[in-house]
């Protein structure tokens, strides 16, 4: 069955460094999100992102954070000078988004510990 | 603004009985989806059920059922013979309409941990 890969499952990095977290969505789906989850918290979005530009962004989504599909399948998040408090799990999630197949898949996470 | 509110941080059952988790919403659409995922342990989001708003008929899935009152905004999850295995934190989810390319993001409740005694 299809799924949505993220790589690293753990990253950890210090403070005011550059970390790039990469996604491979479901091979057919054409909209992608980034969601964040500090721990013991909930799942809050980020960013959604649909035929190369960004669709929708939270107000967590600032400056530092960008997005990027370098590829035909690969979706990135950036942050640029990591804090303390983007310690969190991100999530990627992948949609066809059509009319009843609007289900968000998820990966796994990958786990960022800024040090 | 769309909100989620579960207001069960915890809830147990004995293994082989019935619970309900529930959660409530707040929208001034008419039209929008909601959904059920578990999180265990390893923090994966597992889809468990989805339900239309329109439909007015309650979605189920094995085990799992829905309660959807839309006039109350209430969507609760009913899970039938308890197994072990559903032990994890289960979080309520809207989806919005989106903009203009529909793009439909979700808003979380807070969560529930459940915990299954043998």
């Amino acid at each position: 069955e299809p799924e949505v890969t993220q790589t690293p499952s753990h990253q950890v990095t210090q403070m005011g460094q550059e970390v790039i977290l990469r996604c491979v969505p479901i091979s057919n789906h054409l909209y992608f999100y980034w969601y964040r989850q500090i721990l013991g918290q909930k799942v809050e979005f980020l960013v959604s992102f649909y035929n190369n530009e960004i669709s929708e962004k939270s107000e967590i989504f600032d400056d530092q954070f960008s997005v990027e599909r370098p590829d035909g399948s690969n979706f990135t998040l950036k942050i640029r000078s990591t804090k303390l408090e983007d310690s969190a799990m991100y999530f990627c999630a992948s949609s066809e988004n059509r009319v009843g197949k609007n289900i968000q898949y998820f990966g796994a996470g990958t786990r960022l510990s800024v040090l | 603004a769309q909100t989620v509110t579960q207001s069960q941080p915890e809830m147990s059952v004995q293994e082989a009985e019935t619970v309900t988790l529930s959660c409530t919403y707040d929208t001034s659409e008419s039209d929008y989806y909601l959904f059920w995922y578990k999180q265990p342990p390893s923090r994966q989001m597992i889809l468990v059920i989805r339900q239309e708003a329109y439909k007015q008929q309650n979605a189920t899935e094995n085990r799992f059922s829905v309660n959807f009152q839309k006039a109350a905004k209430s969507f609760s999850l009913k899970i039938s013979d308890s197994q072990l295995g559903d032990a994890a934190m289960y979080f309520c989810a809207y989806r919005t309409s989106g903009g203009s390319s529909n793009t439909g993001k979700l808003i979380f409740g807070q969560g529930t941990t459940l915990q299954v005694k043998p």
